[in-house]
Parts: structure tokens; sequence; C-alpha cells
């Protein structure tokens, strides 16, 4: 089963438009981390986020925010006013004890995030 | 700079051929993590180190892949008879035990290979 779904593809905005980017993820364990990485043209994975089980406290870093919402198993990040610089690729990841007890990432597909200006 | 550091950026390669791809982690981190990653997907995980040991494999890591990582520093990974199936970004990720970044990983820039 897939551990981390992010069914939006491609999502394609207008500059100064908000955008939510949706992750749902599958883990029996009570203890794990959730993260985004974003993967801009260059390649280089860039470290977002890292948010564990047990803090389902939402954060806002600038423009970016995360709503963490265990009930739905639900990650999700929205970026408001987005910005030509925010187009890349971005890639939710879920790290348990399911992987043999070493906490290794999960990552899921990836939404392309294309900003328009 | 003290990022992760990978090289070569890129590797062409004729089938058949052995590559070996070195990556250096952050000095402090010794967690150290090589993942593979084709179009349209998410980085998949190959192996993993803490220290010098292997810890982990994953099943896509064949007979014909190996990684090293002897001193507990930089690793190798080596990709014998290399197919065209082979062609993919090769990330590698460092990551602490312990303190504020625990279990955060730093990716480095990737050994794009494209096997002919």
């Amino acid at each position: 089963a897939q551990k981390v779904t992010q069914a939006q593809t491609e999502i394609s905005v207008v500059e100064k438009e908000d955008v939510t980017l949706d992750c749902v993820y599958e883990t029996r364990d009570t203890t794990y981390y959730l993260f985004w990485y974003k993967q801009p043209p260059s390649g280089e994975l860039v470290f977002l986020i890292r948010r564990n089980s047990f803090d389902e406290q939402n954060e806002i870093s600038g423009r970016y925010s995360w709503n963490f919402q265990k009930s739905t198993s639900s990650f999700n990040f929205t970026i408001t006013a987005s910005q030509v610089v925010d187009s890349a690729v971005y890639f939710c990841a879920l790290s348990d004890l399911e992987s043999g007890g070493s906490y290794i990432p999960t990552f899921g597909r990836g939404t392309s995030l294309i900003v328009h200006p | 700079d003290t990022g992760v550091s990978q090289d070569p950026r890129h590797k062409i390669t004729k089938r058949g051929q052995n590559v070996t791809f070195r990556c250096d982690p952050i000095s402090e981190h010794n967690r150290l993590y090589w993942y593979r990653q084709t179009l349209g997907q998410g980085p998949e995980f190959l192996t993993y180190f803490q220290n010098e040991a292997q810890l982990e494999k994953s099943r896509l890591l064949s007979d014909r892949f190996s990684a090293e990582r002897p001193k507990g520093s930089f690793s190798t990974l080596e990709i014998q008879r290399t197919e065209q199936g082979d062609s993919a970004m090769y990330l590698c990720a460092s990551s602490p035990t312990s303190g504020e970044s625990y279990n955060e990983q730093f990716f480095g820039p990737g050994t794009r290979l494209t096997v002919l």
C-alpha cells in the first residue's frame, strides 16, 4: 500500500494566488515523522519542515503554512501569495518504525507547482 | 560550503560498464543515505549507514549495487555492469542522530547517471 499519497501531479497558478498542496499518509505506528521538501529545477532537495506525530499544531513560516490533521491522516502545505520562485516539485514524506526501526522516509510522488508571472 | 557534496554531478556510461559515485556528508552527521530518483517520482531509498555500518538495504539494491562507508565519513556507491534501467538521479543525504535536526535529512545535489 502506498504510504504517502500526493494526488495532485501538477498545479498551475498565477503569481499572488494562494495554493494548497495535499498530502495523505498511511501508517500503523503511533510515532512517526512527516516532512515536506522542495526540489527546484536545479535538483537539490531542500528541507522545509518536519513534524512529529505528537505535535498537531499548525505551523506558519512566512508565506508557508502547514496543516497537520491526524484524524484525516493529512499534512497539507499552503503557500500564500505565491511567487515565481516557488515553482518547484514539492515532496511530502513519512518516516516511521515500519521501515525496520530506522525511520527511513518514504516519499510521495511529488506535486509540480508552476507559478506563472 | 558545509553541505552534502556528491561527485560526479553527471555521468554518462555505456551499458555493461561499472560506475562509482562518491558522497561526502555533513561532517558531524553519522547517518548517510543513498536514494535513487527517476523522472516523475520521489526519491526511493536504497541503503543507509550509521557510521561505517550498513544497517539497511532496500530490495531495490540488486547484487550489482554495492555501497561502502569505510571510515564512517564519505561513502561510495558502485554499480557494476550497468543497465539502461539504472539511468536515474542518485541522491545522497545525511542526518544527525541527536539535536534539533534529529531525523532531518540534508540532501546533496545528486549524481545524474545516463546509461547508453
